[in-house]
């Protein structure tokens, strides 16, 4: 069976510092990842997708960036953090072709402080 | 793009009673429109889905409906449950792109009292 690990669970981290959060998949191949930001009480915005290794797309312009290394690995970062980045990270992934469900990982917690 | 709007965004019952939550798209081309519940501190999860050459699908308390000329579609739990308090994100998206490429609604936070 598939499984989406995603970590770590919270994070806090001073403005200014790096940013690196991980997201694997397992029990599939070629999944198509995403990154998703969800503020308190909002729903879910779409940052970044890949429909493949070293294929990124961005859905919004901001302090973050994404990078796929491996088949099933999905990596969020940024060089500074600002305090506007704090939210619930969400890493997700599905399968092509046609139209089926995403499934999500536990999210990670960031506060910017 | 598609635009989906969700209402409403907090709902509170009594336990029993019927919870129906209501969804709108903008985008006639969307074609599959999940519905996924988060429970406090983790990732969503699909609870029931439909796609657009069905009106309705139902499991067991959960069911969706869905129209497609309106543009909009429901969920309705039955004999609502404490354990079903959590929030409720429904979504559309369109063949030829993907699940996970999908637009949100802003959720609904559903409150079943005991």
């Amino acid at each position: 069976s598939q499984t989406i690990h995603q970590w770590p669970a919270t994070l806090v981290q001073p403005v200014g510092s790096p940013l690196s959060l991980e997201c694997t998949v397992e029990g599939t191949s070629n999944p198509n990842l995403y990154w998703y930001r969800q503020a308190a009480g909002r729903g879910l915005q779409l940052l970044f997708y890949s429909v493949g290794i070293g294929q990124i797309s961005s859905e919004v312009p901001q302090n973050l960036s994404a990078s796929r290394p491996q088949d099933r690995q999905f990596i969020l970062s940024s060089k500074k953090l600002l305090l506007s980045d704090s939210g619930f990270y969400l890493c997700a992934w599905s399968v092509l072709p046609g139209t089926t469900e995403a499934f999500f990982g536990q999210g990670t917690r960031l506060t910017v402080v | 793009g598609e635009n989906v709007e969700q209402h409403p965004s907090t709902l509170s019952v009594q336990e029993g009673d019927s919870a129906v939550i209501k969804c709108t798209y903008s985008d006639s081309a969307s074609n599959y429109f999940p519905w996924y519940k988060q429970e406090l501190g983790k990732g969503p999860q699909l609870i029931i889905d439909i796609r657009s050459n069905v009106g309705e699908k139902k499991d067991q308390r959960i069911a969706v409906t869905l129209n497609k000329t309106a543009k909009h579609f429901s969920l309705h739990i039955t004999e609502t449950q404490p354990e079903d308090s959590a929030v409720y994100f429904c979504a559309a998206s369109r063949s030829g792109t993907n699940a996970g490429k999908s637009t949100f609604g802003d959720g609904t936070t559903l409150t079943v009292k005991p």
